[in-house]
């Protein structure tokens, strides 16, 4: 099964808006990564936070871990259209394997 | 600066035809690099991964195969496509490190008719 599951599956906002997504794993970890994808693209890296971290900003983004819970949050703040994307979140397990594992995905959809 | 190079971007190929993708990485070196395939609307399944020359990890048995000839090339290869085939193929790059962060190329698009 898949080790990250991001939640809501589907986020419609309008622009200006704040977008939260979640995503929650089952195992421990050593890192988790964040990933946006445009329609027919490859991934674009947004944020990698490691398991002793608890939070990272970059630009507008602002990334949260939370390793008692087995989750991490990703803030967009003051959406654009050109948010509008697939976000992904990743996890390499504390075994040391440096295989990620993606979950299903948030689609967003931020409107003019 | 690193990059990561995928081609075709796009590819259309009858059933039981061979395919060859290849993905090639700059500006760094002994990388790890993976294949994954993303059906429409999902997640990533990642098919191989390489730890060095000659050295592939199978995730998933299928009707493909991958091959690393050299340092920074990754190539996905099948005999005999199936119509299951069609998807969206993406390669990566990391480098072990402090941050151990994960690049991805842009992808192909392989239509299996």
């Amino acid at each position: 099964s898949q080790q990250g599951e991001e939640d809501p599956q589907a986020l419609s906002i309008q622009e200006g808006e704040n977008a939260t997504m979640n995503c929650s794993y089952k195992t421990s970890i050593n890192n988790l990564q964040w990933y946006r994808q445009n329609s027919g693209r490859g991934l674009v890296h947004l944020i990698l936070i490691r398991s002793n971290e608890r939070e990272k900003h970059s630009g507008r983004l602002r990334v949260t871990l939370d390793t008692s819970k087995k989750s991490s949050s990703l803030l967009i703040t003051a959406s654009r259209a050109a948010d509008t994307a697939s976000y992904f979140c990743a996890t390499d397990g504390s075994g040391g394997s440096y295989i990620p594992t993606f979950g299903r995905g948030t689609s967003l959809i931020v409107h003019p | 600066s690193q990059t990561i190079h995928q081609w075709p971007a796009t590819l259309v190929q009858p059933v039981g035809s061979p395919l060859s993708l290849e993905c090639t990485v700059e500006g760094t070196s002994n990388p790890n690099l993976y294949w994954y395939r993303q059906a429409a609307g999902r997640g990533l399944q990642l098919l191989f991964y390489s730890v060095g020359i000659g050295q592939i990890s199978s995730e998933v048995p299928q009707n493909l195969s991958a091959s690393r000839p050299q340092d920074r090339q990754f190539i996905l290869s099948s005999k005999k496509l199936l119509l299951s085939d069609s998807g969206f193929y993406l390669c990566a790059w990391r480098v072990l490190s402090s941050y151990n962060e994960q690049f991805f190329g842009p992808g192909t698009r392989l239509t299996v008719l």
